[in-house]
């Protein structure tokens, strides 16, 4: 049962464009959302999260933005450079059964920005 | 402030040997957690654990795998008798939580295990 859904493995666009990376969820119990940005051999690096009362939040070229009633959020990165090339994982956490603030992960989408 | 540590970074076993995965966490951070890269996957929660004590395992498997944060030391994953599906990239990640409004987690590089 994946709670968090990525549905699109990869994406290329081209630099200087909008890069927009979707997920979905299915448990209404999650609080918050983060978008991680990974890189080959390195761990997930941390880069912006918004809370489940919010339905956009922006940090420089990135912004997230969140349809509850969807079940959906994006990520927008504008303008795309060829340093983000990288996978996205989208994460989604909460105080869910027991206490814990587990993240829940998405299986990442692929992003390659061309020069 | 070094970031989350993680070692050995990559570690090759024989089937049925014992793999001991080394965290530790950043600095001020008192809660740790384990996930699990599978090859084309995203990562799957294990563990979580505060100080000497286990929070959450329900993403463990039931035999052969075991964590633990002592008082003092690293965060140990264990996994007893390797077998080839335990070939991953294993992740932790640290996080305070003082007064934070959401549970930012800082990840490490991971080690990636590979059983022959």
């Amino acid at each position: 049962d994946q709670q968090v859904k990525q549905n699109s493995p990869s994406l290329s666009v081209q630099e200087g464009r909008i890069s927009i990376l979707n997920c979905d969820y299915t448990n209404s119990m999650f609080d918050y959302f983060l978008w991680y940005k990974k890189y080959p051999a390195e761990g997930p690096t941390f880069l912006i999260s918004i809370s489940s009362i919010k339905d956009k939040n922006e940090d420089g070229r990135f912004t997230v933005f969140l349809n509850k009633s969807a079940k959906h959020l994006s990520l927008h990165i504008v303008p795309s450079q060829p340093g983000d090339s990288a996978v996205y994982f989208c994460a989604a956490g909460g105080v869910l059964q027991g206490g814990s603030e587990k993240l829940v992960f998405g299986k990442g989408t692929k992003l390659t920005v061309n020069p | 402030n070094a970031g989350v540590m993680q070692n050995p970074r990559h570690l090759v076993r024989r089937r049925g040997q014992e793999a001991r995965l080394r965290c530790s966490p950043m600095k001020g951070h008192s809660h740790v957690y384990w996930y699990r890269q599978l090859p084309e996957e995203g990562l799957k929660f294990m563990v979580y654990l505060q100080k000497e004590n286990i929070i959450d395992e329900s993403g463990m498997p039931k035999e052969r795998f075991s964590a633990e944060f002592p008082k003092e030391g690293p965060s140990i994953l264990r996994i007893q008798q390797v077998v080839r599906g335990d070939s991953a990239a294993y992740f932790c990640a640290s996080s305070r939580r003082e007064g934070a409004s959401y549970n930012e987690q800082f990840f490490g590089p991971g080690t990636r295990l590979t059983v022959l």
